[in-house]
């Protein structure tokens, strides 16, 4: 089945700043590509996601890129403010499955 | 349009006693899944149903059954209590294809 690596595994980062949560998946044949941000207490929700025809996407300070060669994805958050701090999942799933399968998640604070 | 509805939002077991986790959803989507979510941990896929009639295991089913009668609802039964299931419960719905997971609000379950 897939496996899905995340890292790092904690991100601390100054108001403005980037930051960049890379995930690695092993099935070449996964085609999906979601990313869910987590508050405290609450559910996670969908931010963005990427299918496997496109390389890059992005939505106001949010984007996702795709290596498929390489078998990566990472999220990019630009100019970040106190509301990112989160916990962000990446997720892949295969074409031939119904099944999400999570990265570990990253605890992203944002610093004031 | 409530999307994904989860009840109870709170609840309090005792070991060895039994309950049912409601999951209702409003999206006409086929696909329904639970998982939980210890503290501070990922998301770990107990059970997951394709339609009505159709449901099959994730990777932590052991101490939980589910049935799939109607489209929309999707119970999760846990049928003798342990310390172990305490936990955050969340349901989560998608459509066909490459179609993201919506996630409900979850449910609070505490074993003592």
């Amino acid at each position: 089945g897939e496996n899905v690596e995340q890292h790092p595994s904690t991100l601390s980062v100054q108001e403005g700043d980037s930051a960049v949560i890379k995930c690695t998946y092993s099935d070449s044949a996964s085609n999906y590509f979601p990313w869910y941000k987590q508050e405290l207490g609450k559910r996670p929700q969908l931010i963005i996601d990427i299918r496997s025809n496109v390389g890059e996407k992005k939505d106001q300070r949010i984007a996702v890129t795709l290596n498929k060669t390489a078998k990566h994805f990472s999220l990019h958050i630009t100019e970040t403010q106190p509301e990112d701090s989160a916990v962000y999942f990446c997720a892949a799933r295969a074409f031939y499955d119904y099944k999400l399968s999570f990265g570990a998640g990253t605890t992203v604070t944002v610093r004031a | 349009n409530a999307g994904v509805t989860q009840t109870p939002k709170f609840r309090i077991l005792k070991i060895g006693q039994s309950m049912t986790l409601q999951c209702t959803q409003d999206m006409n989507h086929n696909y329904m899944y639970w998982y939980r979510q210890d503290p501070g941990m990922g998301l770990k896929l107990i059970y997951y149903s394709v339609g009505a009639g159709i449901t099959d295991k994730g990777e932590v089913p052991n101490g939980y059954n589910v049935s799939r009668s109607t489209t929309e609802d999707f119970p999760l039964r846990l049928e003798l209590a342990a310390p172990s299931q305490t936990s955050v419960y969340f349901c989560a719905v998608s459509g066909p294809s490459n179609q993201p997971q919506h996630f409900g609000d979850g449910t609070r379950l505490s074993i003592l």
